[in-house]
Order: C-alpha cells, then sequence, then structure tokens
C-alpha cells in the first residue's frame, strides 16, 4: 500500500525568507515516481517537479529545489527568498509500478507567505 | 496549447439529483484520471480511463461511474447525490499510460455543491 505524509498542515513566512516543505512516503514498489503540486486558490494543480525511484539527484529551478533521499523516504521541497506569489497548498505525490496511474496524494501543505 | 478544461466550472444539485461532468484532456492525451477533493478527505482518486477502458477504480460507491469517448474526452456521473460528495473534482490528463513516464496536467476542477 501507498502513503504520502505530508507533516506540516500550514506554514507562515514573511516574504524572503526561506521555507522547506515536508514529505515522507512508504511504497513497497523498488520503481516508484513522485511528484509535487500546487494548487493556488483557482483550484487548479500545477505540476511542479516529477522525480523516479532511480534518479536521487537533487534539483533546482530558481528559487526551487528538491531534495529526495531514499534512506529517509523522504522528498522534500524548498523555496528559496519566498514571495507573496507562492501562497498556496502544496501537495505530494506518489506513483508506483503496482498502482497504474494513480496518485497518493499526502494532505497537502498550506503555505502563507505575508509581505 | 490548450490546456484541460472541465465544465462547468460550478454546479449545484439537490439532494437525490444525479450529475456529470465533463473533462477534455490535452490535445493528443489520452489518459484522463478523475479526483475528489474535499476538506475531510483530501484528494483521492476515482477512476482512470485510457482508450475507452477504464483502467483503475477507486474506492468509492458505484454511484460513481465514468466513460471516455474515442475523442479521450471523458465523463463522470453521479446518481443519488448525497451532501457527503459536495467536493472539488479535478480531471487529469497524460499522454500515454504508462506508469510516471509524464507528468499529470490537471484541469480547474469542478465545484459541485449539494444541497
Amino acid at each position: 500500500a501507498q502513503k504520502v505524509t505530508q507533516a506540516q498542515t500550514e506554514i507562515s513566512v514573511v516574504e524572503k525568507e526561506d521555507v522547506t516543505l515536508d514529505c515522507v512516503y512508504e511504497t513497497r514498489d523498488t520503481t516508484y515516481y513522485l511528484f509535487w503540486y500546487k494548487q493556488p486558490p483557482s483550484g487548479e494543480l500545477v505540476f511542479l517537479i516529477r522525480r523516479n525511484s532511480f534518479d536521487e539527484q537533487n534539483e533546482i529551478s530558481g528559487r526551487y529545489s528538491w531534495n529526495f533521499q531514499k534512506s529517509t523516504s523522504s522528498f522534500n521541497f524548498t523555496i528559496t527568498a519566498s514571495q507573496v506569489v507562492d501562497s498556496a497548498v502544496y501537495f505530494c505525490a506518489l506513483t508506483d509500478n503496482n498502482a497504474g496511474n494513480m496518485l497518493t496524494f499526502g494532505g497537502g501543505t498550506r503555505l502563507m507567505v505575508k509581505p | 496549447k490548450a490546456g484541460v478544461t472541465q465544465t462547468p466550472r460550478y454546479l449545484i444539485k439537490t439532494r437525490g439529483q444525479q450529475v456529470t461532468l465533463s473533462c477534455s484532456p490535452i490535445s493528443g492525451h489520452r489518459s484522463v484520471s478523475w479526483y475528489q477533493q474535499t476538506p475531510g478527505q483530501g484528494l483521492q482518486f476515482l477512476f482512470e480511463y485510457f482508450s475507452e477502458t477504464q483502467r483503475n477504480k477507486g474506492n468509492f460507491p458505484g454511484r460513481f461511474s465514468g466513460r471516455q469517448f474515442s475523442n479521450s474526452r471523458s465523463e463522470m456521473n453521479v446518481s443519488t447525490l448525497e451532501l457527503g460528495d459536495s467536493a472539488l473534482y479535478l480531471c487529469a490528463s497524460k499522454r500515454t499510460g504508462g506508469v510516471g513516464n509524464y507528468g499529470y496536467t490537471f484541469g480547474s476542477g469542478t465545484r459541485l455543491t449539494v444541497v
């Protein structure tokens, strides 16, 4: 069975602060895929990143960076120099070969960036 | 290119009625999945269609059904609506059926309110 845990339900920061969103996952499959999505108030889930289980390289994309550690089953997301426009709910998700195309989502972390 | 289009955006229905929601995937995308998002249960997988066939189904009662047409457009139907069916229903499309090969693109959702 798959499980994704986002222990932080809400985080509030002041603009320009760095913030890390935690994601811990569980799966029995050795081949799996992890995702991060952003959900602004409009409701649409915006794809941010996909990572497969064979690629543990960390990734940086502008102000965003991701730290994937198989040893701790974690896939954390850091926003550097946060901005008000980063305010949204962020979801971590998982799928594996046994799940078909079904994504299992974490409960989400609501990030509020105050000016 | 056009994104995933869901119609209608908002819907109010009375308990006991039925409802049909529509999803037009990105051109060329053949896999369409549906998710229900509620404050209490979070994001939960409903079902996935690929080439007009349901390939995977989540843990929802038979009142929830769907179909996919030859042009990949999909509809989901909920019969005998209950108050607990009030939710944001999100559709996601994907280029191929392969697991994790590509990211999933989500629509803005249909917000269903059952009164």
